[in-house]
């Protein structure tokens, strides 16, 4: 159980595209979803909580304007990379939970390339 | 100002010989635990979790934690050791400041199993 899907899991696009990630709980409804950004071999940065049908709260320091987030139904929340540069190239990952207490189940990540 | 720690950044160990990863943490009031694996070009997994009650928590795939309050730590376990446990392994705490389980995470540990 507790299986949160990611989607696409490898993008490599030009620099100027718009590169949307999916985030679905799969077995579970999430009342909140996470995005964070992985740099390797480092720790995961929060970008934004995300909650169904409420606006995204970002971290100090991330463009809400760069990165579009969406959390339509209780199962998916979407990140859009608007306008992407090489500085965004990175691994991005999601988490959904059921609850503040219960743990973050994670999807398998992105590794978003541009060029 | 909550934290998590993870002295070590990396541990290596022999198959079949006892590991331990450790964790100290920083947070007011009683702390929510975490801990994490993550493979290669993976997301994260779940292990194990403190909330309150015993101690020893016993987790995934053989795993265990041992909370201390005194020492603030909470270590991550195995008797026995595997090769396929060679991966990278946060710890994290629940942020207390928040209402939606926002996670605080260790710098993560590279755990090396040699045969």
């Amino acid at each position: 159980g507790a299986v949160v899907s990611q989607h696409p899991s490898r993008v490599i696009c030009k620099s100027g595209t718009s590169v949307k990630i999916e985030c679905r709980s799969l077995d579970f409804q999430a009342t909140t979803m996470f995005w964070y950004r992985q740099f390797p071999k480092q720790s995961l940065m929060l970008m934004a909580t995300s909650n169904e049908g409420s606006k995204a709260t970002y971290e100090q320091g991330v463009e809400k304007d760069k990165f579009l987030i969406n959390h339509a139904s209780l199962t998916l929340s979407t990140l859009t990379v608007t306008s992407a540069h090489p500085e965004d190239s990175s691994f991005y990952i999601c988490s959904a939970t059921t609850g503040a207490y219960q743990p973050q189940h994670f999807g398998d990540g992105t590794r978003l390339s541009i060029l | 100002a909550q934290s998590v720690a993870q002295p070590e950044d990396q541990v290596n160990v022999a198959e079949g010989n006892p590991l331990t990863v450790k964790c100290t943490y920083s947070v007011s009031g009683n702390p929510y635990l975490f801990w994490y694996v993550q493979y290669p070009n993976r997301g994260l997994q779940f292990l194990l979790k403190y909330i309150t009650g015993d101690n020893l928590v016993k987790g995934s795939y053989g795993f265990e934690a041992e909370f201390n309050k005194s020492q603030t730590s909470f270590h991550l376990k195995k008797p026995s050791a595997l090769v396929s446990d060679s991966a990278l392994y946060f710890c994290a705490v629940r942020d207390v400041s928040s209402n939606t389980g926002k996670l605080i995470f260790g710098q993560g540990t590279t755990l090396q199993v040699k045969p």
